[in-house]
């Protein structure tokens, strides 16, 4: 098993530009989790998926984030038009209903110049 | 929602020597306590969990307590190795899947 792909692994890029991270699940996973990781905020939700659908997106920042899992195997996390407060480690995490724990991705760090 | 409280920030103990982060929970109804491990530039990684229908669980150096009463848990790290410096993590089940993770401790063993 691959675990959970994410692409890039890292991304610089200026303000103002479209910024868009890649996530492969682990096959055969139904749930799918995006976090963004910064020093001063630790851990943060952004949004989750089950069954392809956007169960919980309370947590993305404001209309300039966007994500879609437009199938089981793959999903994107859009940032238009990228800040530099963006900057950050995303992380993709999945799991599979009845089961305990995430997987983690290697995640994708992005800096926003 | 769920709040996850998580202490101390910074720990630093002697190899060999025990550790114990804490970690408090602000749901009742959050039933599965995970704990990660996080090294430098690396993804986090399970290590231990526990459900709310045990108080202990252990695995070999590294042991989870759960007092459901009081909304805390705690991991315990026995006979610390260098290895073992990382950044942990602890987290409660909201609903559904979804975890909340308190704000990490860095672990560090000084040989």
């Amino acid at each position: 098993d691959a675990g959970v792909i994410q692409s890039p692994r890292h991304e610089v890029t200026e303000m103002g530009q479209e910024v868009t991270l890649r996530c492969k699940p682990i096959s055969g996973h139904n749930s799918l989790f995006w976090y963004r990781q910064t020093m001063m905020r630790g851990l943060e939700l952004l949004i989750y998926f089950n069954n392809n659908v956007p169960i919980d997106d309370s947590g993305m920042p404001e209309d300039r984030f966007s994500a879609k899992m437009p199938n089981a195997s793959f999903s994107t996390l859009k940032i238009q038009p990228s800040e530099p407060r963006d900057s950050a480690v995303y992380f993709c995490a999945s799991n599979k209903d009845g089961s305990y724990g995430y997987t983690f991705g290697s995640g994708t760090r992005l800096t926003v110049v | 929602g769920e709040n996850v409280e998580q202490h101390p920030s910074t720990l630093s103990v002697q190899e060999g020597d025990s550790a114990v982060i804490k970690c408090t929970y602000s749901d009742s109804a959050s039933n599965y306590f995970p704990w990660y491990k996080q090294e430098l530039g690396k993804r986090p990684q399970l290590i231990i969990d526990i459900r709310s229908n045990v108080g202990e669980k252990k695995d070999q150096r590294i042991a989870v307590t759960l007092n459901k009463t009081a909304k805390h848990f705690s991991l315990h790290i026995t006979e610390t190795q260098p290895e073992d410096s990382a950044v942990y993590f602890c987290a409660a089940e909201e609903y559904g899947n979804k975890l909340v993770f308190g704000a990490g401790t860095i672990l560090r063993v000084k040989s």
